[in-house]
């Protein structure tokens, strides 16, 4: 049961342009939620994050828009640079006593065409 | 900078065989992850621990095991390794609860079981 779902598994921009990666969720209990970067044969890296009481988070070139009336959020890379080429995984978390785990999704390559 | 150090970056395993991953993180965090990367299925928890000596099951713990005797060391056992275990296995450590914190991975090992 996938519980976070990335339905894009690739996109491809030009350089300059906005790119747009989706990420929609089932779990209501959710109330955290994570972008994050990886390279091929690194780990992933922290991206942007935003807590379910906001709408948008912004930071540079980044911004993560959340609607959690449709359990959906989205990441907005603008201007998309040549090293913007990765993959995009996002995540989400439920605060639980027994520890918070984040449950990602199956992630999405974005290729940034010069 | 936090860091997260996989002790083995590029194993080759035959079918059987037990093996062990290991991981140390060097900011005294109180929540180790491991997770594994496979192609079109994204990041899927394996394990976690959210204390020395706790453990807790992720989302697919079904032929691994765990060990976190002490604070910054979490290692992932493969009791009797399989060809469906060959994969990309990442370790992550956070401070305190995800909402406010994220998590910071390693930089991968690679596990190929013959």
């Amino acid at each position: 049961d996938q519980q976070v779902k990335q339905n894009s598994p690739s996109l491809s921009v030009q350089e300059g342009r906005i790119s747009i990666l989706n990420c929609d969720y089932t779990n209501s209990m959710f109330d955290y939620f994570l972008w994050y970067k990886k390279y091929p044969a690194e780990g992933p890296t922290f991206l942007i994050s935003i807590s379910s009481i906001k709408d948008k988070n912004e930071d540079g070139r980044f911004t993560v828009f959340l609607n959690k009336s449709a359990k959906h959020l989205s990441l907005h890379i603008v201007p998309s640079q040549p090293g913007d080429s990765a993959v995009y995984f996002c995540a989400a978390s439920e605060e639980k006593s027994s520890g918070d785990k984040l449950t990602f999704g199956t992630g999405t390559r974005l290729a940034v065409r010069p | 900078d936090v860091k997260v150090t996989q002790s083995s970056r590029y194993l080759v395993k035959r079918t059987g065989e037990k093996v062990f991953l290991e991981c140390v993180q060097d900011m005294d965090h109180e929540n180790m992850f491991w997770y594994r990367q496979d192609p079109g299925l994204g990041l899927r928890l394996i394990y976690f621990s959210y204390d020395v000596k706790m453990k807790e099951k992720g989302d697919i713990p079904e032929g691994y095991s765990v060990s976190r005797e002490k604070k910054e060391r979490f290692s992932l056992i493969l009791e009797s390794a399989s060809t469906n275990q060959t994969s990309m296995y990442l370790c992550a450590s956070s401070f305190g609860p995800i909402s406010g914190n994220t998590i910071y991975f390693g930089e991968g090992s690679w596990l190929t079981v013959v």
